[in-house]
């Protein structure tokens, strides 16, 4: 059973461009969360997603940000005109149900020039 | 103090010793989760304890939770070399909708 899959694994964009981050979760599994890590911090919250539905989205900048997890594909973490600032480790996780463990992809370390 | 804060931010022993870590958090919760993350690398799930749970041990770990003090600890027994990473406590808060709320993190090293 293939855990949480992210890619690309390293990303690297010019401010002004768009960065794509995908995440398909574990096999069973129909909840999504995306976090971000700055060096040296711990994670931080972004977004929840189910199925087609944005359920907490509370983390997530107010701009330039936005998330979908479709019926058929893996969940999208989108930044348009990425800035120096978005530079970070964005994790996404997946669980089975909203109360129990949330596993966690390898990450998208996001570079910005 | 912030939500989910460890304690100590870093720590270094000797392989074979015992490594202890703390967490503190500031609101009720359902359950809390402790991750490994080498360093570079993703997260990795160790254990989750519920709040109605006091002691939780798997392998060679050993968590426990008091939630009159809003508080949790990692015991890594026996540590060794290849426990060295960093360590972080994750709480789901009732009423949160299930986001994590993630401290800094312990640094532990193991040192041969």
């Amino acid at each position: 059973n293939a855990g949480v899959m992210q890619n690309p694994r390293h990303l690297v964009r010019r401010r002004g461009q768009e960065a794509r981050l995908r995440c398909s979760p574990m096999k069973g599994h129909s909840h999504v969360y995306w976090y971000r890590q700055l060096p040296e911090e711990g994670l931080k919250f972004m977004v929840y997603l189910q199925k087609e539905n944005i359920i907490d989205e509370s983390g997530m900048p107010k701009e330039r940000f936005s998330a979908e997890f479709p019926k058929e594909g893996p969940s999208i973490l989108r930044i348009q005109q990425v800035v120096r600032g978005d530079s970070a480790a964005y994790f996404c996780a997946s669980s089975s149900d909203r109360v129990y463990e949330q596993f966690f992809g390898p990450g998208t370390r996001l570079t910005v020039l | 103090s912030q939500q989910g804060e460890e304690d100590p931010q870093a720590l270094s022993i000797q392989e074979g010793e015992n490594a202890t870590m703390n967490c503190s958090y500031k609101t009720s919760i359902n359950n809390l989760q402790w991750y490994r993350q080498n360093s570079g690398r993703g997260l990795v799930h160790l254990i989750l304890i519920r709040s109605n749970e006091r002691e939780k041990h798997s392998g060679r770990l050993r968590v426990t939770l008091d939630t009159s003090k809003k508080s949790s600890s990692l015991l890594i027994t026996a540590s060794r070399a290849a426990d060295t990473a960093s360590y972080f406590c994750a709480t789901d808060e009732k009423g949160g909708g299930n986001k994590l709320t993630f401290g800094t993190g312990t640094q532990l090293k193991v040192e041969l």
